[in-house]
């Protein structure tokens, strides 16, 4: 089965405390994106890979990190999370950069106390 | 940089009723569109596109969205609301001054069917 896969799907953490949060594609896609939702702004993109080794910065991109070792895998680090990077994410694949539609894991909800 | 803009973040109908959710984007260039619905505790799932084929474009579930260039509109409409279509939607924009972007989504819009 197609599937986009985010994990945890909940976490909670403190301020400070380094955090991944995983994200794998079984689809071969080639690009892949990180997005936040918070109430009233939608989705806001933080960070996508155009490839392997191809990152670059969305809208939001201060205090995320990402890497693309591999195609599959596009995790998100929080070096040093603070309270207002409580959020809901999601990661998304596509086939294509502008025609085709994003596939979407199914969230991880992030609160920093 | 191109946007989208949802007017309500809420819109109430009831069961049976006509579903407007309304949806303007801003674009110098012919722009691809979608439309996304969210069920709770679910991520994105696509409803329809508008890739500058037909300007009414049918979309699962019963809806369909009708592109307007001279009013930079792309409202999603369905006759008859059923329970089921509780539930947010986001209208995106793609296109060529998005490089890289992928999408950009419009602040939702959450729906609401009374029985």
């Amino acid at each position: 089965e197609a599937q986009v896969t985010q994990n945890p799907r909940y976490l909670i953490t403190v301020t400070g405390k380094k955090l991944t949060v995983t994200c794998s594609q079984n689809m071969n896609h080639e690009y892949m994106s990180w997005y936040r939702q918070d109430p009233g702004l939608g989705l806001r993109q933080i960070y996508y890979s155009m490839n392997v080794e191809v990152t670059d910065k969305g809208d939001v991109p201060e205090g995320y990190k990402v890497s693309r070792k591999e195609k599959r895998n596009f995790p998100l680090i929080l070096e040093s999370p603070s309270p207002n990077q409580t959020s809901l994410y999601f990661c998304a694949s596509s086939d294509s950069l502008f025609e085709e539609k994003l596939f979407f894991g199914s969230g991880t909800q992030l609160s920093v106390l | 940089a191109q946007s989208v803009t949802q007017l309500g973040s809420h819109v109430s109908v009831s069961e049976g009723a006509l579903v407007l959710l309304r949806c303007n984007y801003s674009s110098s260039v012919p722009p691809y569109l979608f439309w996304y619905v969210q069920y709770p505790n679910q991520g994105l799932q696509l409803l329809l596109k508008y890739t500058s084929a037909a300007t009414l474009v049918k979309g699962i579930n019963g809806f369909e969205a009708e592109f307007k260039k001279s009013e930079t509109s792309f409202h999603l409409t369905k006759p008859s609301a059923h329970m089921s279509d509780a539930a947010e939607y986001f209208c995106a924009v793609s296109g060529p001054l998005n490089a890289g972007n992928m999408l950009t989504f419009g602040g939702g819009t959450r729906l609401m069917v009374k029985p």
